[in-house]
Formats: C-alpha cells, structure tokens, sequence
C-alpha cells in the first residue's frame, strides 16, 4: 500500500549482528504493529504503539524491541539476531474504524 | 486454544464456482477483519465487519455476532483469487489473526 513503507525489503544478516527494521507512514494513523509470519503460525503481534514514544509488547516480544520518535515512523530492533528470527515481518497501520493498513513486508534472514 | 478458527485450511475449486470460507470465533470482538495475501505478496484489507453483511464486488462477507461466527463468499471465483484469505478479530487495540484459508482456483 502506497501508504506504508517498509524498509528493507529483503536483508540477510548474521547471528549476532543488530538488526533495525523501518516502518514509514504517510497517513497519520496512531495506531502502528509490528508481526512476524511463519508457516503454521500465521500473523503474529511482536510490538504495536498508540502513540509517539507509546508502545506495548505483543505475544512474541523477546528478542525484539521498538521505538517511535515521531508518528510516521516505527522501528524495530533486533539487538542481537538469531536464526530464530528468520521469518517476514509486516507493518500495519489502524486508525479508527477504517481497518488496517499492511507494509509490503521484510524478508529476513538470518544465518 | 485457539481464538479463531477458519476452515477449511485448504480449497481446491474450479473456475466460475461459489466459495465460501468460515471463521470461528471465541472472544468478544470490536470488528472482525477478512484479509488477503496472494503467494509472495503484501497483505490486502478486504472487509472490517462488526455487524451484518458488507459486499464488493464479486466479494461478500457476512458476520453473525451472536454465534460468533463469520463467512466470506467469492461469487464466480476466478483463478485470480487464489490467495490466502486471513480472518482476524479486533480485540481491544490488537488483531488476533487466524491461520488463514488457501485458495486455488483451477482454470
């Protein structure tokens, strides 16, 4: 969707190393998610924010963290990637009762 | 235990047919979300329901709140709509998503 954008689209990186994944938004929404998506898991909450410098953890935190400085941008961070964390990872964007936005989503790999 | 349930997990059908995709749900709902993800693609918004049934296009998505329960329909599938179709419950701020049908629409 035009109006979200993820960054990178796809990254391989070695265990160990930090990893920062952007969000980028251009409709003021308020709310912002990240997910991973596995096979047999389907979508799952890592962190979201209600609000610049507001967030909370989702079901599968460990590992991850997440800061937003300003409304239009949401980063997560792996701090120190494991091959665990190989997956793809979707932003999304809520405001109101007008649904849900998804990024294209980030291919990650870690070997 | 899970949240939701979509069945069936799989559907096989041919051009032209009607389709329909059920969600099952346990937990109080603000909305209930039907969404679609091609093969390697990003993930579409369909439908935000929280109450009767919304249609568009070829596309119609009917939610019954007291039996917890949701269907969405594809008339005159074409094989463009192979996809996997994704419910997911708005609970509080967060979505809740299901495991999601695939959907292969032969020519």
């Amino acid at each position: 969707d035009a109006g979200i954008t993820q960054s990178p689209r796809h990254k391989v990186t070695e265990t160990g190393t930090p990893v920062t994944l952007r969000c980028h938004q251009t409709e003021n929404h308020r709310y912002m998610y990240w997910y991973r998506q596995d096979p047999g898991h389907g979508l799952r909450l890592i962190h979201y924010s209600y609000g610049v410098k507001d967030t909370d953890k989702g079901e599968v935190s460990d590992g991850y963290s997440v800061s937003r400085s300003k409304t239009e941008d949401f980063l997560l961070t792996l701090e120190s990637a494991t091959s665990s964390q190989t997956s793809v990872y979707f932003c999304a964007t809520q405001q109101g009762y007008y649904g849900y936005t998804f990024g294209s989503g980030t291919r990650l790999t870690v070997v | 235990k899970n949240e939701v349930e979509q069945s069936p997990q799989n559907l096989t059908a041919q051009e032209g047919e009607f389709i329909t995709i059920n969600c099952s749900y346990s937990v109080g709902i603000s909305a209930l979300h039907w969404l679609q993800q091609h093969p390697g693609g990003g993930i579409v918004s369909l439908f935000m329901l929280s109450s009767g049934k919304k249609k568009h296009g070829r596309l119609i998505a009917t939610i019954n709140i007291q039996e917890k329960h949701s269907s969405l329909h594809i008339t005159a599938s074409h094989p463009r709509d192979s996809a996997v179709y994704i419910c997911a419950l708005g609970v509080d701020d967060k979505i809740i998503f299901g495991k999601g049908t695939r959907l292969h629409i032969l020519p």
